[in-house]
């Protein structure tokens, strides 16, 4: 079984800055099934990035996604109040533990 | 528009079996290229995937969890229901519902709407 790891586990930074979160694979695994969500407390999660990169209906164009094999990104460019959140990666079955992404 | 609804107790007691529904609107559980998973998530923890059902009624289930899980759909109803059997205070958590985006091959790609989900708790 594939397990997802993602890093850090808790990010603190500041409104207007830049997020770069990990998520990495035990094994290689095809992009085609890497997607990345986020959750608010008390909140569903949201869907934001499928396919390692392709951004879900209705995502600002602040949130990318990259890699491939066992290591993939989510970028925030420039972060706005709402962002801060948890972040979670998800291939197949499989999710990662998660990133709190937290205000400075 | 695509909605997902979950329903079923607020709390259960250790042994008893917990059943979930799962109402949908706004698509068809015979769309051969979506399928609904239950994914479930204990306070202040991550996320756990429980079960599929795809469209042609084959289902997936967690490895750990599979001897007391079923999942089940009545398509007409636009209704999917998981049974959990044996419930005990670990399992005390919020149990989502998620339409799930499906390859050729029948496997997952994405989860695309979620319900808001129901809080399960477990206690005598």
């Amino acid at each position: 079984e594939i397990v997802l790891t993602q890093s850090p586990g808790t990010l603190s930074l500041s409104p207007g800055e830049r997020a770069t979160l990990s998520c990495r694979a035990s094994q290689s695994v095809s992009s085609s099934y890497l997607a990345w969500y986020q959750q608010k407390p008390g909140q569903a999660p949201r869907l934001l990035i499928y396919g390692a990169s392709s951004r879900a209906t209705g995502i600002p164009d602040r949130f990318s996604g990259s890699g491939s094999g066992t290591d993939f990104t989510l970028t925030i460019s420039r972060l706005e109040p709402e962002d801060f959140a948890v972040y979670y990666c998800q291939r197949r079955y499989t999710f990662g533990q998660g990133t709190k992404l937290e205000i400075k | 528009q695509v909605t997902l609804k979950e329903s079923g107790p607020v709390l259960v007691k250790p042994t008893e079996t917990l059943t979930l529904t799962c109402t949908v609107s706004g698509f068809s559980l015979s769309n051969a290229r979506m399928g609904v998973s239950w994914i479930r998530q204990p306070p202040g923890k991550a996320l756990e995937w429980l079960a599929h059902i795809f469209s042609n009624d084959e289902k997936s289930y967690s490895t750990s969890l599979k001897s007391r899980l079923t999942i089940s759909k009545d398509t007409s109803k636009s209704q999917v229901v998981l049974t959990m059997t044996n419930m005990d205070p670990v399992d005390t958590a919020t149990y989502y519902c998620a339409r799930c985006i499906v390859g050729a091959t029948t496997l997952p790609y994405y989860f695309d709407y979620w319900g808001q989900g129901t809080l399960v708790t477990v206690s005598s």
